[in-house]
C-alpha cells in the first residue's frame, strides 16, 4: 500500500531557527503539493510541482519559505527564519500527472511548533 | 480566484440517521470535486470524488451529487456510524486555476450513539 511519507512528524523549534520538512511522494507520482493547515485558515496550498518543476508558489510567503524538489523522490519545504505564526501542520500530497491526476494523496503531516 | 464555501461548519446526527454536507464553488470551469475525511490527528483521506460529466456517484453509504448549473455539490452519508465522526472537506479544481485544489473550510461531523 503505497503512501506519501513525511519527516519529521513533529518539530518544536525556537523563533529564528531554520526548519526543513521533507516529503517522499508515492513512486510514479509526478505532482507534489505542500499545504498548511491551521484552525483559523483551514487547508491552504503553499506550492506545487509537476515533474519537479515549480508550477505555483503564490500561496507561500516568499521572504522566508522555499520549496524544492532535488529529485523525483524528495520534496523539501524550508522556513528561514521561522516565526511563531508558522506553527501549523504541514501536509505534503502527491498525484499522478495524467488520467486520474487530479487525485491527491496526503502524507501524515509535520506538526510544527515555533516558540 | 476560485472560492469554495462549505456548510454547515458543524453537524451532529444520531447514529443511523443521514448527514448531508453542501458546497458551492465559483469557477464554472471547475471539473473535479473530491471529498476528504480527516480524523483527529490524521491525514485527509479521499473518500469519494465526482467529475463534471457525472451528476451523481455512490459508494456504499456515501454519495455525492453535483449540480453544475447551480455550481454546488453535496456529500450524503446514510446510516451514519460513530466511526463517521470526523472533519469533512470538499474541494474543487478548475482549469482556469492551474488545476489546483481549493478546499472548503470543513465540516465537523459528530455521530452520537
Amino acid at each position: 500500500d503505497a503512501r506519501v511519507t513525511q519527516t519529521p512528524r513533529d518539530k518544536v523549534t525556537e523563533m529564528g531557527q531554520e526548519v526543513t520538512m521533507r516529503c517522499q511522494p508515492i513512486l510514479g507520482h509526478n505532482t507534489v503539493f505542500w499545504y498548511r493547515q491551521t484552525m483559523m485558515q483551514g487547508l491552504e496550498l503553499l506550492a506545487y510541482f509537476r515533474n519537479r518543476a515549480p508550477l505555483d508558489d503564490s500561496g507561500m510567503p516568499k521572504d522566508r519559505f522555499s520549496a524544492e524538489m532535488p529529485d523525483a523522490t524528495l520534496a523539501t519545504l524550508k522556513i528561514q527564519p521561522s516565526e511563531p505564526r508558522d506553527s501549523a501542520v504541514y501536509f505534503c500530497a502527491s498525484g499522478m500527472g495524467s488520467g486520474r491526476w487530479n487525485e491527491q494523496f496526503f502524507g501524515p503531516g509535520t506538526r510544527l511548533t515555533v516558540l | 480566484g476560485e472560492n469554495v464555501e462549505q456548510h454547515p461548519s458543524t453537524l451532529s446526527v444520531q447514529e443511523g440517521d443521514s448527514a448531508v454536507i453542501k458546497c458551492t464553488y465559483s469557477d464554472s470551469a471547475s471539473n473535479y470535486f473530491p471529498w476528504y475525511k480527516q480524523e483527529l490527528g490524521k491525514r485527509p483521506q479521499l473518500i469519494i470524488d465526482i467529475r463534471s460529466n457525472v451528476g451523481e456517484k455512490k459508494d456504499q453509504r456515501i454519495a455525492v451529487t453535483l449540480n453544475k448549473t447551480a455550481k454546488h455539490f453535496s456529500l450524503h452519508i446514510t446510516e451514519t456510524q460513530p466511526e463517521d465522526s470526523a472533519v469533512y472537506f470538499c474541494a474543487a479544481v478548475g482549469r482556469s486555476y492551474g488545476n489546483k485544489l481549493v478546499f472548503g473550510a470543513g465540516t465537523i461531523l459528530r455521530v452520537k450513539s
